[in-house]
Parts: structure tokens; sequence; C-alpha cells
């Protein structure tokens, strides 16, 4: 079964408008992280943000936030006033257990288009 | 910020031969890595957690025969394809953690695009 769900494959979204990358997890796990990051056809991995199972208030990074719902198993990225870089695939990811030594998994991504 | 660092960016070989990809974490000191295989248009897979000091802990599927990794300092992780084959061909990336917290997140190398020939 998958670990982490990202069902858009792709995405087309105005320029300046908000965009929402959804991602779904499956942990039995009390402590786990959350990432999201960003690949632009480079192949680079750019991280984004991050947010801890414990952490009570949603994370933000400039123009990117998450939206956790904890109950849902649900970890949103969202994007504010969108630009022509943010074109790339996302990738949502989770580390399941407390160690920093934890494997990471990811999500299958979401391919972003920003149009002009 | 933390920095990996991953040689060769590209690597044409032919069939039967083996390829050496190195990983340096540049700035900090890295006792786990993670090694990732990446094919076009597809996620990331774990291939196989690399420990300084000890045996590398391999994702069912792989073959741990024909990937050798090797993590024989804290800041240097090498993955080596031996007998490389066309179905070898992908993108390789390696990882490792740049903080001490559990929220510090997988710094990764650019990346090494194995062609098989």
């Amino acid at each position: 079964a998958q670990k982490i769900t990202q069902t858009q494959p792709g995405m087309f979204v105005q320029e300046k408008e908000a965009v929402t990358l959804d991602c779904t997890y499956d942990t039995s796990d009390q402590s786990y992280g959350l990432f999201w990051y960003k690949q632009p056809s480079s192949g680079e991995m750019i991280f984004l943000i991050y947010q801890g199972s414990y952490d009570e208030q949603n994370a933000t990074e400039g123009r990117y936030s998450l939206n956790f719902q904890k109950a849902r198993k649900s970890a949103n990225l969202v994007i504010s006033a969108s630009q022509l870089g943010d074109s790339a695939m996302y990738f949502c990811a989770m580390r399941e257990g407390g160690r920093r030594d934890d494997k990471i998994i990811f999500g299958k991504g979401t391919r972003l288009h920003i149009l002009p | 910020g933390a920095v990996v660092s991953q040689h060769p960016s590209r690597v044409i070989c032919k069939s039967g031969t083996s390829v050496k990809i190195e990983c340096r974490s540049l700035d900090f000191q890295a006792t786990t890595m993670f090694w990732y295989r990446q094919f076009p248009k597809q996620s990331l897979m774990l291939m196989a957690t690399s420990n300084e000091g000890s045996k590398a802990t391999y994702e069912q599927g792989v073959e741990k025969d024909k990937f050798l990794i090797n993590h024989a300092s804290l800041t240097l992780s090498t993955l080596t394809v031996t007998s490389a084959h066309p179905e070898d061909s992908s993108f390789y990336i390696c990882s490792a953690r740049g903080g001490q917290g559990n929220n510090s997140p997988l710094h990764f190398g650019n990346g090494t695009r194995l062609t098989v020939t």
C-alpha cells in the first residue's frame, strides 16, 4: 500500500494565483515528519517545508505553507502568489518514526505548470 | 546551509562495466546517507540506507551485490553499480540529513545520470 499519495499528476495554474498540492499519508506511528520538495527540470531536489506530527501550528516558509490536518492524514502544500519559476515537480515525503536516521519515502509527485 | 556534493553528474558506460558514484557531505558529518533512484517522470525510490562504519541497509528488491555501498567515513558514501546493464540506466541521487533535530530535512546531491550502452 502506498504510504504517500499525491492524487494530482499534473496541474496548470495561472501566474499569481494560489495553488494547493494535495498529499495524504498513511502511518501508524505517532511520531513522524512530513516534507515537501521541489524538483525543477535540472533534477536537483530543493527542500521547501517541514511539518512534524506533534507540531500544533501549520508550518510556513515564505510563500509556502503546509495545511496539516492530522485526523485526515493530510499535508497539502499551499503556494501563494505563484510565479513562473514555481513550475516544477513537487514531491511530498514522510519520515516515519522519531529518529533522525529513519528513512524518508516519497510520493509520486505533482507536476505544476504556471501559465503566464 | 548543509551541502551535499555528488560526482559525477553524468556518466556513460558500456554494458558489463562498473560505475562508482560518490556522495560527500561538505560541511557536516553524516553517519547516515540515503541512496535513491529515479526513473524518468517518476518518483524517487529509496534503494538503501548507507551507515558509516557498518553494512548498508537495502530496500526490498534491491540487489546488494549489484549496488555496492560503502560508507567509510563520516563525509563520504559511494555507490558502485557493478556489471551495469542498460536497465540500470537511471538518475541516482544521494542525500543526507543536515542537522541534529528530527525536523532537519534531507539535503540532496545534484544526482548522477547514468546511461549504460
